[in-house]
């Protein structure tokens, strides 16, 4: 079965800093990786698909990029609302769906 | 607008059944390229998904738990339905619903792209 890990399992940022998270897969799996942004209490929300094709309605400060085993989730400038915690999640090997384990990302 | 709504107990005692109704809107199972997912989280834990079913009635399930999931649906009523037998404190949970997409041409999937609130379920005698 395909494994995700990300890294790093939590982080603190500022305001305004650039912020990277990474997603890695035990298999290539192509570009069947989403992301998703979920805050405290409230649903998972897909930000990013297919890899790097932005969710409608998701700002642009967000991006994806990546294939195969290796994938990036970057916020340009991070923003108070961007608390949150940050899942990837592979669509392509059986089982069929697997998350990564979260990033968390708070306010420095 | 896409909606989905997830129900079902509160609370469970160990060893019994757990059943879990999905009723969506917004969108048919009927569709090529429509599933409905289940997935779910323990407290202060991360995400897990469970099952999934589509429009032609393929079921997939999460190798660890198959002996224990069911997944149905009602396609006139537009409800999935997932049954986990022989519930334990550890399935103590909340479980979501997720509207899963696979687009043309290809058909692969692309993930969840709406989900519902979530529902809590407590395993304890």
């Amino acid at each position: 079965d395909v494994q995700m890990t990300q890294s790093p399992s939590s982080l603190s940022a500022s305001v305004g800093d650039r912020v990277t998270i990474t997603c890695r897969a035990s298999l290539g799996i192509r570009s069947d990786l989403s992301w998703y942004q979920q805050k405290s209490g409230k649903a998972p929300k897909r930000l990013i698909y297919a890899a790097s094709t932005l969710q409608s309605g998701v700002p642009s400060r967000f991006r994806g990029s990546g294939s195969g085993t290796e994938f990036t989730l970057t916020i340009s400038s991070l923003q108070p609302e961007d608390v949150a915690t940050y899942y990837c999640l592979q669509h392509n090997s059986y089982p069929i769906f697997t998350f990564g384990p979260g990033t968390k990302v708070d306010l420095k | 607008q896409v909606t989905l709504r997830e129900s079902g107990p509160a609370l469970v005692k160990p060893t019994q059944t757990l059943t879990l109704t999905c009723t969506f809107s917004g969108f048919s199972l009927s569709t090529s390229g429509m599933s409905v997912s289940w997935i779910r989280q323990p407290p202060g834990k991360g995400l897990e998904w469970l099952a999934l079913i589509d429009g032609g009635d393929d079921k997939q399930y999460r190798r660890s738990l198959r002996t224990r999931l069911t997944i149905s649906k009602d396609t006139s009523k537009n409800q999935v339905v997932l049954t986990m037998t022989d519930m334990d404190p550890v399935d103590t949970a909340t479980y979501f619903c997720a509207r899963t997409t696979a687009s043309p041409p290809n058909y692969y999937y692309d993930g969840m792209d709406v989900w519902g609130q979530g529902t809590t379920v407590t395993v304890s005698s």
